[in-house]
């Protein structure tokens, strides 16, 4: 059984680029869900993906944006990065057997994302 | 609005012996998960145990248990028999059972160090 990876580990961006930070969900789990840590904080719920649609989202900006493809991969993508969006990026997988039933995250080593 | 709480910032532990990490929570709900993550350097999230709130049996994972108050919204872990190896940042999670599309609301974590 593969666990969740996530690519790249290490990202430099400057400050208004976009990043793509990508994740590949442990095999059998259809639904990711995406946090943003902050040093020294706890993670921060950004957004879930459900069979390829959007159905949960925290308070994050527009320019926090994502895709779940058929395979049950995932993408987010930042818009227009700022200083505050450095931080650690941590997808977690998870079988529904409804939309809102998700047991047994799995989570990623995360992307460190810095924006200078 | 749930809220997770985790007063502790930082722990110690000698080997061997037993330590407990508090955390709060308030929410409205009556059904809900609660979750203790570790984080080791390595940064991926760990789970250590989960207690379903209709559950009034605390859980047990072997060194690791619960002591669940769902009156007084508090869920502390206590560890037994400390090991090296439990040295990392402790994160109590929430998720609502019904809500859909709902992730994982986590605290802020409590950094265990463990010596020998």
């Amino acid at each position: 059984e593969t666990g969740v990876t996530q690519s790249p580990t290490h990202l430099i961006k400057t400050r208004g680029q976009q990043v793509t930070l990508r994740c590949s969900s442990q095999s059998g789990h259809n639904t990711v869900s995406w946090y943003q840590q902050a040093l020294g904080q706890g993670p921060q719920f950004i957004f879930q993906y459900y069979r390829e649609e959007e159905n949960g989202r925290g308070n994050f900006p527009p320019r926090f944006s994502g895709l779940q493809f058929p395979n049950y991969s995932s993408e987010l993508n930042v818009n227009a990065l700022e200083l505050d969006d450095s931080a650690l990026y941590l997808c977690a997988s998870s079988l529904a057997l409804q939309a809102r039933t998700a047991y047994g995250y799995t989570f990623g080593s995360g992307t460190r994302l810095t924006v200078v | 609005a749930q809220t997770v709480t985790q007063s502790q910032p930082e722990m110690s532990v000698q080997e061997a012996e037993t330590v407990t990490l508090s955390c709060t929570y308030d929410t409205s709900e009556s059904d809900y998960y609660l979750f203790w993550y570790k984080q080791p350097p390595s940064r991926q999230m760990i789970l250590v145990i989960r207690q379903e709130a209709y559950k009034q049996q605390n859980a047990t994972e072997n060194r690791f248990s619960v002591n669940f108050q769902k009156a007084a919204k508090s869920f502390s872990l206590k560890i037994s028999d400390s090991q090296l190896g439990d040295a990392a940042m402790y994160f109590c999670a929430y998720r609502s059972f019904h809500q859909a599309g709902t992730a994982l609301i986590f605290g802020k974590g409590t950094t265990l160090s463990v010596s020998s």
